[in-house]
């Protein structure tokens, strides 16, 4: 079965130290893998994806993400957080069937301290 | 990028009540739309697939009746909470995928600012 794993429920990062939050993935397939950020009371927000290519995706915000196909992760990350990132954050892997549905993740709460 | 648009950002309304939920893609065609509720804490749980012209497509153990969907055009979908009560009240958001001709989908999905329903 598909599915998408994200291993901590919350993450606590000082601020200006490097972040990253977890994901692994099991999917038949190549994977389309996202990153979605949510804050509170809001819709989700498409951060960056990965389909081909390079392995290191950059994204919106400063953010980057790393897909590793031996270990089927796709962390992600930030060189230096920011409060403002505080938020929840959705790893998400393309069901392939024809309407695209996504397999989500359950979410990693990431709180930056000051 | 896609911007889509969902009505009401907030509704209280009284047990027994229906709610209509709206979302829009404001700036590009969505043959598909997808409707999540989520829980407080919690990911998202897909609803339903929304598709212009036709039935929705509901996931195990969602309520058609409960949930009605309707996509009658390429730019709205709506959800309506039929006779709505307590424990209805979520976190609705919508999703719509961009539908553009001659490039290819890679599945992303932009979202509405989701509905927060409270059924008193």
């Amino acid at each position: 079965a598909q599915s998408v794993a994200q291993p901590e429920d919350q993450v606590n990062v000082a601020e200006g130290n490097p972040l990253t939050v977890k994901c692994t993935y099991s999917v038949s397939g190549n994977p389309y893998l996202f990153w979605y950020v949510q804050y509170p009371n809001r819709g989700l927000q498409f951060l960056l994806k990965y389909i081909t290519g390079d392995n290191l995706v950059k994204g919106s915000y400063g953010f980057e993400a790393e897909f590793n196909k031996s270990q089927t992760s796709f962390h992600l990350k930030k060189p230096s957080a920011l409060v403002s990132d505080s938020a929840l954050y959705f790893c998400a892997v393309r069901h392939m069937d024809s309407n695209y549905q996504l397999i989500w993740g359950a979410g990693t709460k990431l709180i930056i301290k000051p | 990028g896609a911007v889509v648009s969902q009505h009401p950002s907030w509704v209280i309304c009284k047990s027994g009540t229906s709610v209509k939920i709206e979302c829009r893609s404001l700036d590009f065609q969505a043959t598909t739309m997808f409707w999540y509720r989520q829980f407080p804490k919690q990911s998202l749980m897909l609803m339903a697939t929304s598709n212009e012209g036709s039935k929705a497509t509901y996931e195990q153990g969602v309520e058609k009746d409960k949930f009605l969907i309707n996509h009658a055009s390429l730019t709205l979908s709506t959800l309506t909470v039929t006779s709505a009560h307590p424990e209805d009240s979520s976190f609705y958001i919508c999703s719509a995928r961009v539908n553009l001709a001659g490039v290819s989908n890679t599945g992303e999905l932009f979202f509405g600012e989701g509905s927060r329903l409270t059924v008193l």
